[in-house]
């Protein structure tokens, strides 16, 4: 079936620093793929997605583009902020058209 | 437009108890899925509602059951709560079950002593 893995974390950065979360997945075709943002006591919102191979993502500085020659749809961020510290998932569909995620990724940005 | 709200949003039980969780779905949106987050882990599908229907399961036990309401809301029922079902549980709405954008709620958390 269909599945997400993530890099696993935590990952602490300095302010302005270059964010990187690796993203691979594994699926029939070429679905959409999301990128998910938890802060600290919420639920998760929507931060990007992609709905087709070679599609680039964007929002609030974040970008990722689905890659089909590597399968991958890895998370970036040229200058993060400390307001970017939360979790980070990546998602893609199921084998029943839910959300299948990975596992997570805890960021840490220090002023 | 009104996004994906859940009740409550904190709930304590004791084991063997059964806790009803609800959620209404964004504005437009007709189809409802619930997920179970574990602390320090991602959300696991438990069940999506289309059309008053269960339309998909994920590894949940029975006593884990679901309804859908006509005007798109939903509830999570568990039964016979047990010290694992301790978690963050979250609802996500799309515009029909082919739409794989899903947005979630802020989430219900429950713990069960």
């Amino acid at each position: 079936g269909n599945s997400v893995t993530q890099m696993e974390g935590p990952v602490t950065l300095s302010e302005e620093a270059f964010l990187t979360i690796n993203c691979t997945y594994t699926a029939t075709g070429y679905p959409s793929l999301f990128w998910y943002v938890q802060y600290p006591g919420e639920g998760l919102q929507l931060l990007l997605k992609a709905t087709k191979a070679d599609d680039k993502g964007s929002n609030k500085g974040f970008e990722a583009t689905y890659r089909k020659e590597t399968t991958s749809f890895h998370l970036e961020k040229g200058s993060v902020q400390v307001s970017d510290s939360a979790v980070y998932f990546c998602a893609g569909p199921g084998s029943a058209r839910q959300l299948t995620f990975g596992s997570g990724t805890q960021l840490t940005v220090l002023p | 437009e009104t996004g994906v709200t859940q009740s409550p949003t904190h709930l304590i039980k004791t084991r063997g108890q059964q806790v009803t969780l609800r959620c209404s779905s964004q504005s437009g949106h007709n189809t409802v899925s619930w997920y179970q987050q574990a602390l320090g882990q991602g959300p696991q599908f438990i069940f999506q509602y289309y059309r008053e229907e269960e339309n998909g399961r994920g590894n949940f036990p029975p006593r884990f059951s679901g309804l859908q309401f006509p005007n798109y809301s939903s509830e999570l029922n568990v039964n016979a709560l047990e010290l694992d079902d301790s978690a963050l549980y979250l609802c996500a709405s799309s515009l029909d079950p082919r739409v794989e954008t899903q947005y979630f709620g802020p989430g219900t958390r429950l713990l069960v002593l």
